[in-house]
């Protein structure tokens, strides 16, 4: 099976501007989870999908949404960018059992840098 | 208090010695535990999951599980050059949502 794709792999925004970020899922896995990764706070959860339903949240402000769609391809929005949401942001999927989220897999992630 | 605690190191082991990494976490209900291994420019990739308390081995890797201690560790014996990452404990909380620790950087000297 082939493995968890992210889109763009780097992105360069300036401050103000929005950016979407897109995750396509392994094959049958419904389960799509993003994660913000920075030197100083390491990997901090997003948000979790399922069967196009958010099912948990991380704490970050409202700028940062997602959605997913019917095919579990994921997308996640960032509004009005700051130069504190320069990061890698990990899309991760799973094949959830059980109501748990379980072994999670991740892609390449999304370079982003904010000038 | 975090969630998921690791020492952040480096924990520096010479090549052929047991690597040792800790973890603690916070919430007692956790079921599920895991440890991926990241590497320097890569996503993290998971070695071990476990989920219920005792050893657990695959190849040169043991996790250990503590519910009652809420302890997790992960053991790598005879570490080699190419073991060198960071490692990341991450603790499924329940409610769909998977946090991590900030992770253990780990040096095997060859």
């Amino acid at each position: 099976k082939a493995g968890v794709t992210q889109t763009p792999r780097y992105l360069i925004k300036t401050r103000g501007q929005q950016v979407t970020l897109s995750c396509s899922p392994i094959s049958g896995h419904r389960s799509v989870s993003w994660y913000q990764q920075t030197p100083g706070q390491g990997l901090q959860f997003l948000f979790e999908y399922f069967s196009e339903t958010q099912r948990n949240k991380g704490n970050f402000p409202g700028r940062f949404s997602g959605r997913q769609f019917s095919n579990s391809r994921s997308e996640m929005n960032v509004s009005t960018l700051e130069l504190g949401d320069s990061a890698l942001y990990l899309c991760a999927s799973s094949d959830p059992s059980g109501g748990s989220t379980d072994t999670q897999y991740f892609g390449p992630g999304t370079r982003l840098t904010v000038l | 208090q975090k969630e998921v605690e690791q020492n952040s190191g480096p924990l520096s082991v010479p090549e052929g010695a047991i690597a040792s990494l800790n973890c603690t976490y916070s919430d007692r209900v956790s079921q599920s535990f895991f440890w991926y291994r990241q590497y320097s420019g890569k996503s993290p990739e998971l070695i071990m999951s476990i989920y219920s308390n005792g050893d657990k081995e695959d190849g040169r890797f043991t996790a250990q599980l503590n519910k009652a201690s809420q302890y997790v560790s992960l053991l790598i014996r005879d570490s080699q050059p190419s073991d060198s990452a960071t490692y990341l404990c991450a603790v499924e909380t329940g409610g769909f949502k998977t946090i991590f620790g900030a992770g253990t950087r780990l040096f095997v000297k060859a």
